[in-house]
Formats: structure tokens, C-alpha cells, sequence
């Protein structure tokens, strides 16, 4: 079935560096994606999100990329820092069959990304 | 303004015992979302409520499960007679309109862990 999934599963690095995280996405007919941090016992924690007539949006030290081409998205963390240390999940949004969307998401399977002082 | 709010945090059921979990949505969000996070997995859509109203569950499986979201109070999902393989963490999202989505905010979500 189609699916959302994440290349990597783990990352590691240095506390300062950029980060990237990838999703890879099957279904053409997704309204919108969204990253999610999730902590350690925790519920997921919106961080951005970016509709699938855009390519690229930017906050605060995060930016989110979508290529429909190659059905990719990627979220890139500038001066990554000890707090960004959790799981990020790639999720979209798929409209029914009326073409119409609720709040139903597909998540991925998950990155752990892991900062060092 | 709280967030969601879930109860309760952590849930120990024997097997055959029935568990409830509630979701209070933040106030006025009248949508709710279930979710379903096995051990290292991503979260899985269980179910989607309106006041008074199912409105999809695909998700949920077709025996044991069921959900409610009544006119007054929190959401509840209900599980009767469970199983090992029903331990995970299950969350809960609200949201103030039908488009959910970014507008959504989850939970801290319940850990049921069955015996």
C-alpha cells in the first residue's frame, strides 16, 4: 500500500552542525505534509509544514523541502542544538475521494536524531 | 490554555481485562484523533470523532475497539478484552475545524501496557 518512509533512521551530530532529515512519500495525492519532534515519552510536537503546491518553507532554524518529482521531502535543522535531540516523523495529509481533507494523517516510520556537545 | 489532555498516563491491563482512555480536547476544539504508536514506529490513525459522531474509523480494528466523543466530556477509546499485542502508547490530536492537520495538537498520550 502506499506508504510514508524515512531513508535513515538514525542520525548523529555535532552540536552547531546542520542537520538533514529525509521522507520519502508514495501518494501524489497528498494536501500537505508536516514534520513532528517527538520526545521521549512525549506526544508529537508540531515543527513545520509545507502544502504540496509549495517547495520550500522556512522557520525558525528549520526549513522544509518538497520535491514532487521524486516525491521527497527533507527537513534541514540549522545550528543543531542538545534540545533537538528526539524522533522526527515525516506526516501527509491525503484528500478523500471528495477531494476534500480532515486532519487524518500518514505518519513515517521515524528518524532518531541524536546531537553531541 | 491546556493542551490536550490524556488519561490516564500509563495503563496496566491483564489480558482479558478492558481498558478506557480519555482525551479532554483543548478548549474549543471540537475534533479528535486516535492514534496508535507501537515501539518504534511511527503513529498509526485509529480513529477521527466530531462531537457526538464517528467520522472515520477505518483504523480501528474491527473487534474490541470503539470510540466515543459525546456531547458533553472527554473521548474515550475503549478496549474490551485485551490482548498483549495491544500494548503500545496511544495518542490523541484535537483540533478547532474539520482541517486538523497543522491546526492539530496531540497529547501526551497513554502507555497500556497488558500483563
Amino acid at each position: 500500500g502506499e506508504s510514508v518512509g524515512l531513508h535513515l533512521p538514525t542520525l548523529s551530530v555535532q552540536e552547531g552542525d546542520n542537520s538533514i532529515i529525509n521522507c520519502a512519500y508514495s501518494n501524489s495525492a497528498s494536501d500537505y505534509f508536516i514534520w513532528y519532534k517527538q520526545e521521549s515519552g512525549k506526544g508529537p510536537q508540531f515543527i513545520i509544514d509545507i502544502r504540496s503546491n509549495m517547495d520550500k518553507r522556512q522557520g525558525q532554524r528549520v526549513t522544509v523541502l518538497l520535491n514532487k518529482t521524486v516525491k521527497h521531502l527533507s527537513l534541514q535543522i540549522a545550528a543543531t542544538q542538545p534540545g533537538d535531540s528526539a524522533v522526527y516523523f515525516c506526516a501527509e495529509n491525503i484528500a478523500n475521494a471528495g477531494g476534500t481533507s480532515y486532519g487524518k494523517l500518514t505518519f513515517g516510520q521515524g528518524t532518531i536524531l541524536t546531537v553531541h556537545p | 490554555n491546556a493542551g490536550v489532555m490524556q488519561n490516564p498516563r500509563h495503563l496496566v491491563r491483564r489480558r482479558g481485562q478492558e481498558a478506557r482512555l480519555r482525551c479532554s480536547p483543548m478548549k474549543g476544539h471540537s475534533h479528535v484523533y486516535w492514534y496508535r504508536q507501537l515501539p518504534e514506529e511511527g503513529l498509526k490513525f485509529m480513529v477521527y470523532l466530531q462531537k457526538e459522531n464517528i467520522i472515520d474509523e477505518s483504523g480501528m480494528p474491527k473487534e474490541r475497539f470503539s470510540a466515543e466523543f459525546p456531547k458533553e466530556g472527554p473521548s474515550i477509546l475503549r478496549i474490551q478484552q485485551v490482548v498483549r499485542g495491544d500494548s503500545a502508547a496511544y495518542f490523541c490530536a484535537s483540533s478547532p475545524s474539520i482541517l486538523g492537520g497543522p491546526e492539530a495538537f496531540f497529547g501526551q498520550g497513554t502507555r497500556l501496557t497488558v500483563v
